[in-house]
């Protein structure tokens, strides 16, 4: 039962290198969300996407870039990376919307440090 | 755009009590839903308890209750005879009909023995 796996867990980059955070999850859910925690705040939504081939912009998108080329796997790429990206990154999906009554699993996070 | 607001940045409570936490929302939408999500130290979200706005009838689940009052955009959480495995953040969530998701900043909350 693997659910949501976030890959890395942990990662410390220079300013302006570029990084890829990987998700991926086995149980076939169309949706699927990557989120940001920065320190004593709640998540803010970067990017989601409702099924392969089709994402759209949450929140906080600026800075990122998302592609869905499978069910499984939902990228979140950081091209220049910038002190104010360090945060915890989530990643989730649903097998339906948000507004289901079926919770959306979230993955464990990565931790980003922009140095 | 839609604000959640928990204005308890940290709460107590003894092991076996009851306690509550607060969370108000604005909005211009009349369809919505909102959410309880547990933040335990291992970081991962567990969801609590949803409320679909046109339901009146306050959502329950096990030890955990909402009071949705709609008109005063408030939706605070309940749980009754808490436990250790209680300690977490708690985050109060609102979604609108254009899966616009919003967190409010969240709760520390503290079960004590």
């Amino acid at each position: 039962n693997a659910g949501v796996t976030q890959t890395p867990k942990f990662r410390i980059l220079k300013i302006g290198q570029s990084m890829t955070l990987q998700c991926t999850q086995d149980m076939n859910h169309n949706y699927m969300y990557w989120y940001r925690q920065d320190p004593g705040m709640g998540l803010k939504l970067i990017y989601y996407s409702v099924g392969a081939g089709i994402t759209d912009k949450g929140e906080v998108p600026n800075g990122y870039n998302v592609s869905r080329s499978t069910t499984e796997d939902f990228p979140l790429r950081l091209e220049l990376a910038a002190p104010s990206q360090t945060s915890v990154y989530f990643c989730a999906s649903s097998p339906v919307g948000q507004k289901s009554n079926q919770p959306q699993h979230f993955g464990d996070g990565t931790r980003l440090s922009i140095l | 755009a839609q604000t959640v607001t928990q204005s308890q940045p940290e709460m107590s409570v003894q092991e076996a009590e009851t306690v509550t936490l607060s969370c108000t929302y604005d909005t211009s939408e009349n369809n919505y839903y909102l959410f309880w999500y547990k933040q335990p130290p291992s970081r991962q979200m567990i969801l609590v308890i949803r409320q679909e706005a046109y339901k009146q009838q306050n959502a329950t689940e096990n030890r955990f209750s909402v009071n949705f009052q709609k008109a005063a955009k408030s939706f605070s959480l309940k749980i009754s005879d808490s436990q250790l495995g209680d300690t977490a953040m708690y985050f109060c969530a609102f979604i609108s009909p254009a899966n616009d998701m919003r967190f409010g900043a969240g709760t520390r909350l503290t079960v004590k023995p």
